[in-house]
């Protein structure tokens, strides 16, 4: 099992540029996750799925939004980059709800 | 709401010497509580957690912690550091299974563990 991917691994965009951050586990989860770490913040929930077709905000969801169309993938997309937004983004996944959480390697992104 | 403390930002230990990293946590309901470690330029992994049971939990590479409801503490130790230890380490509370939704992890700041020589 490779786990959790995520695709990039860096990423430099401009102000008002978009994209598509992707997740993906191969570990058959239902519930997957965002989070974003800034320095001395520790990890901040953006959104989470408990299921294909089911997702909902977590704490900072604003700028972001989601979709979960399979059980694998769980993309997290930025309309409007925004400086704010730099940050490194995680996705993680548990096959329940109560138990730990198996997180990606992240992607760092910068706007600049 | 829960929310995780986690004392001292930077702590530095000797090679051999005892590794304590703090964390109180606040829940109103009985919580979930996992400690994490990151490595330089990677993700999260899970050291250990505890859920019911037996409040002294054991974990990956020697590290064990003990919760304590009455001083709402869940404090990471090792007995001994190794130079590999260097990291970060997250303490982390959940409590979304009380309600049947997704255990939203609540993590800490973070504190960053130096092993010196």
């Amino acid at each position: 099992n490779a786990g959790v991917t995520q695709t990039p691994k860096f990423r430099i965009l401009k102000i008002g540029q978009s994209m598509t951050l992707q997740c993906t586990q191969d570990m058959n989860h239902n519930y997957m996750y965002w989070y974003r770490q800034d320095p001395g913040m520790g990890l901040k929930l953006i959104y989470y799925s408990v299921g294909a077709g089911i997702t909902d905000k977590g704490e900072v969801p604003n700028g972001y939004n989601v979709s979960r169309s399979t059980t694998e993938d769980f993309p997290l997309r930025l309309e409007l980059a925004a400086p704010s937004q730099t940050s490194v983004y995680f996705c993680a996944s548990s096959p329940t709800s109560g138990v730990s959480q198996y997180f990606g390697p992240g992607t760092r992104l910068l706007v600049l | 709401a829960q929310s995780v403390t986690q004392l001292g930002s930077h702590v530095s230990v000797s090679e051999g010497a005892l590794v304590l990293l703090r964390c109180n946590y606040s829940s109103s309901v009985p919580p979930y509580l996992f400690w994490y470690v990151q490595y330089p330029n990677q993700g999260l992994q899970l050291l250990l957690k505890y859920t019911t049971g037996a409040t002294l939990v054991k974990g990956i590479n020697g590290f064990e912690a003990e919760f304590k409801k009455s001083e709402t503490s869940f404090h990471l130790t090792k007995p001994s550091a190794h130079m590999s230890d260097a990291a970060e380490y997250f303490c982390a509370v959940s409590v979304g299974f009380h309600t049947g939704t997704a255990s939203k992890l609540t993590f800490g700041t973070g504190t960053r563990l130096q092993v010196t020589l």
